[in-house]
């Protein structure tokens, strides 16, 4: 079975600031990829940033980074010069491998506030 | 824009009724997925379809079924419904079964059981 825990259920953080939004997951797949969405108060579902096990370099997507350390099962956001609509819900995801194993398994979320 | 449409965006009815959700996907992909959020559970997975067959099943209750039809596009039933199914119900969907990287999803059907 997969899992993943978001330990920080709300974080601040001051525009043009940086902040890294926690993400550990435990899962026995070898290969398996992790996702991070942003949702904000509208309700849609935006996808960020994707890595996969494999990927020997942190994925990057503009001001997004994922700090992936597999050792550690950490696979952390990293918002750049943090802005006013980035004040939004922040879900960690996991896919498997094999099988049917492609459903993402979700954590419970960040809720992220960003202050002028 | 993910390219997935949902409609409706929400639904209001009563305790056991039945609805439909629908959902498109994006162009090209054959895989759709559906997922419940609630207070309560989070982001659950239902169940997903691969080009017209079901291809894995999560934790879809019994009075909820769903299917994909040739055109691709998906349907989610839900009957008897309770008020613990209120909820909000994304669909998404990824280029094939095996698509290790993206999965888009639609704006969602808020539903709200009375």
């Amino acid at each position: 079975a997969q899992k993943i825990t978001q330990t920080q259920p709300g974080m601040f953080v001051q525009e043009k600031e940086a902040v890294t939004l926690d993400c550990t997951y435990d899962t026995s797949d070898q290969s398996y990829g992790l996702f991070w969405y942003k949702q904000p108060s509208s309700g849609e579902m935006i996808f960020l940033i994707y890595q996969g096990s494999y990927d020997e370099q942190n994925a990057t997507e503009g001001r997004y980074s994922l700090n992936f350390q597999k050792a550690r099962k950490s696979a952390n956001l990293v918002i750049s010069a943090s802005q006013l609509g980035d004040s939004a819900m922040y879900f960690c995801a996991m896919r498997g491998s094999g099988g049917s194993n492609y459903k993402l398994t979700f954590g419970k979320g960040t809720l992220l506030t960003v202050n002028p | 824009d993910s390219g997935v449409t949902q409609t409706p965006k929400h639904l209001i009815t009563a305790t056991g009724q039945r609805v439909t959700l629908r959902c498109s996907p994006r162009s090209g992909d054959l895989s759709v997925y559906w997922y419940q959020q609630s207070l309560d559970q989070g982001l659950q997975f239902l169940i997903q379809y691969y080009n017209g067959e079901e291809r894995a099943k999560g934790n879809i209750l019994e009075r909820f079924s769903a299917q994909q039809f040739p055109d691709l596009h998906s349907e989610l039933n839900l009957s008897s419904l309770e008020l613990g199914d209120s909820a909000l119900y994304f669909c998404a969907s990824s280029v094939r079964a095996t698509s290790y990287n993206e999965q888009f999803f639609g704006p969602g059907t808020r539903l709200t059981v009375l």
